[in-house]
């Protein structure tokens, strides 16, 4: 257990649907993240969220749609997804954006599969 | 872009000391260097770090380039256990989206 709690662990869902990812932490960090991970591809940057304001979207399409109430939640809201959106999703947390000294903590992720 | 590049991929044999190195030309003066490893289906998780002196630790040892511009993880004796993308990223305060962006990192295959 790293911290970072994401929820579920694996999710598959319709292209009609509309499902949420969360993720939790409780390290007392100020910063978190979206990224996502294709098969064999590098982590890819989505959302940034540094005291629940965003500050970060990496031009990511609105069918993905982030959330953070306060800085130990994060959601990833999720409808009419395409298959190729099928990744691992994965979220981190740092104690302030851009992590300095302290680095990131990273959730065990979400796969997704989108049939 | 992400300010590290690395090499795609590396092979060791089991108990063998692996040298993982990773060139940042642009690193800046706040920049801490960080390297992380992610197993299969699993998210990345720390391994060392370090801003300008030689760093080691349970897990393995980063040295430093006098520059700052290069670096390298040493991994004393390479298990099976140990096989995984190895990144290499900076990380300062801020944190400018450069910063924030993972390179491909270097998959580590470990033979026994």
């Amino acid at each position: 257990e790293t911290g970072v709690t994401q929820t579920p662990r694996h999710l598959v869902m319709g292209m009609t649907n509309k499902k949420s990812l969360k993720c939790e932490q409780h390290l007392g960090h100020n910063a978190m993240y979206w990224y996502k991970q294709s098969a064999k591809k590098p982590l890819e940057l989505m959302f940034v969220y540094n005291f629940k304001e965003q500050t970060e979207n990496n031009s990511v399409p609105s069918r993905f749609s982030p959330e953070c109430p306060n800085s130990s939640h994060l959601f990833l809201h999720l409808h009419t997804l395409q298959p190729e959106d099928s990744a691992l999703y994965l979220c981190a947390s740092s104690r302030d954006q851009g992590a300095g000294p302290y680095g990131y903590t990273f959730g065990s992720g979400t796969r997704l599969t989108v049939v | 872009d992400a300010k590290t590049t690395q090499p795609n991929s590396m092979e060791s044999n089991e108990e063998e000391p692996v040298h993982l190195p990773c060139n940042h030309s642009t690193i800046s003066g706040t920049d801490y260097i960080h390297w992380y490893r992610q197993l299969p289906s699993q998210g990345p998780e720390y391994v060392i770090h370090g801003l300008t002196s030689n760093v080691n630790n349970r897990m393995a040892s980063l040295a430093i380039a006098e520059d700052r511009k290069s670096s390298t993880l040493i991994l004393h004796r390479a298990t099976l256990r140990d096989a995984a993308v190895y990144y290499c990223i900076l990380t300062n305060y801020g944190g400018s989206q450069g910063n924030l962006i993972f390179g491909k990192g270097t998959k580590l295959s470990v033979k026994p």
